[in-house]
């Protein structure tokens, strides 16, 4: 069964530093996307960034990049020269192609809340 | 501007009322989505619809009812059925339903709670 996990419940970072948002998949489909959302205290979900399976490069959107490592199974959000407005919870999600039992379905991973010090 | 809308903002309700939260596109998108989110977890899909007068059930629709008679609006529907409907409700909608790039765009959520 597709699954995503993230394994970190809370992460500081200071102001203008990079993070890391850790994030691991498991799904038996060759065909799948990755996507990492931003939801701030608002509630709205603001799509950040998208990784395909098959895409030979690391996605790459402003100050967002997906480390994104087929083997290992993982897709970690790195957010670059970290600002306030970062302040927010991240969820990274994945949707199998239309030949998985789970069909286009995306999952959400539980999410990590991110806090930047100034 | 296009986008989606969810009214109400915030919904009280009464245990054994059936309420409808109100769910609008218009970016003229075919499928559209109803999701749960429970304090300090990830989203829990209850129903979608790739295109109109057709819906299909998700991981935790039990309790809940949709309808998709036009293809900008996709209200749900939380029954008295449902055993603890107190959650965060957020809509969805994508171009289409499928492979590829597809991101889903969100309205800004609607907080029930049960009294």
């Amino acid at each position: 069964a597709q699954k995503i996990t993230q394994t970190q419940p809370g992460m500081f970072v200071q102001e203008k530093e990079a993070v890391t948002l850790d994030c691991t998949y498991d799904t038996s489909d060759q065909s799948y996307g990755l996507f990492w959302y931003k939801q701030p205290s608002s509630g709205e979900m603001i799509f950040l960034i998208y990784q395909g399976s098959y895409d030979e490069q690391n996605a790459t959107e402003g100050r967002y990049s997906l480390n994104f490592q087929k083997a290992r199974k993982s897709a970690n959000l790195v957010i670059s020269a970290s600002q306030l407005g970062d302040s927010a919870m991240y969820f990274c999600a994945m949707r199998e192609g239309l030949r998985a039992a789970g069909g286009f379905k995306t999952i959400f991973g539980a999410g990590t809340r991110l806090f930047v010090k100034a | 501007d296009g986008g989606i809308t969810q009214s109400p903002k915030y919904l009280f309700r009464k245990e054994g009322q059936n309420v409808t939260l109100s769910c609008e596109q218009n970016l003229n998108h075919d499928a559209m989505y109803w999701y749960r989110q429970d304090p300090g977890q990830g989203l829990r899909l209850i129903y979608y619809s790739q295109i109109v007068n057709d819906f299909q059930k998700g991981d935790i629709a039990e309790g809940y009812s949709v309808s998709r008679e036009k293809k900008e609006s996709f209200p749900l529907t939380v029954t008295s059925a449902q055993k603890n409907p107190t959650a965060f409700y957020l809509c969805a909608s994508s171009i289409r339903a499928g492979e590829g790039f597809n991101e889903q765009f969100f309205g800004p959520g609607t907080r029930l709670t049960v009294l």
